[in-house]
């Protein structure tokens, strides 16, 4: 149960798009369509942001989107605003019937 | 409004056990599957325990197993988590989440997509 790959951090400033990739295993991210991007602002739980890959719960902004390819999984922001600084993890469910997560990045808008 | 409150945290000494509740409102907890997941001081997330609806399917992370316990009381919206021989590892805000069926997904395959503001547990002599 190795946590998924992401980088520490990345940085943007307003109006520009960032991506965050997060890398997996065929045992994971590239077995599963059950992918989830997670926004986590300092001292504050964590906010459900994509599920299945690509989809948007209801009242997620459409400046997030996400993808897969093969294990790596990826979200972007575009339009970067200062309240998208927050942590984001990536999840998987996986083939043992447990949950991995990333460990994290820390988004800086700049 | 779905809320998720957590109880129980405190500080215990290495060896020691706890048990940690949370209390489900403003949803039909009978039908969801729900689970634990915990942050250390600083770092990120790690999912620990899910159960489902029924209590008829339980998995735990491999840095648990053996030492934990979740189980859920249907009856009175309540989720628990009993913990023993802890460990300073353990150490961390554990999380309630519940996993709500969007998408395709079905129990605990589904993402989490309420949470609870977590309660803090500390090992420390």
């Amino acid at each position: 149960q190795s946590a998924l790959t992401q980088p520490a951090s990345v940085s943007g400033s307003p109006g520009q798009s960032i991506t965050i990739s997060c890398t997996g295993t065929s045992g994971d991210i590239g077995g599963y369509n059950s992918v989830s991007w997670y926004q986590q602002p300092p001292g504050k739980a964590p906010r459900l942001m994509i599920y299945d890959v690509s989809q948007r719960p209801s009242g997620v902004s459409n400046r997030f989107s996400a993808s897969k390819s093969g294990n790596t999984a990826s979200l972007t922001i575009s339009g970067l605003q200062a309240e998208d600084e927050a942590d984001y993890y990536c999840s998987s469910y996986t083939i043992s019937s447990t949950w991995v997560f990333g460990g994290g990045t820390k988004l800086t808008v700049l | 409004e779905v809320q998720l409150v957590e109880s129980g945290g405190g500080q215990v000494k290495p060896g020691g056990s706890l048990r940690l509740s949370c209390a489900a409102s403003g949803f039909s907890f009978s039908r969801y599957s729900v689970a634990w997941v915990r942050q250390a001081p600083g770092k990120g997330l790690e999912w620990v325990s899910s159960i489902s609806s029924s209590s008829d399917f339980i998995y735990y992370a491999d840095s648990v197993k053996g030492r934990f316990s979740i189980s859920r009381d249907s009856a009175k919206n309540s989720l628990h988590l009993q913990m023993n021989s802890l460990r300073a590892e353990d150490t961390a805000m554990y999380f309630c989440a519940r996993h709500t069926p969007i998408g395709y997904c079905s129990g605990i395959t589904c993402p989490f997509d309420s949470w609870g503001q977590g309660t803090l547990v500390t090992v420390s002599s």
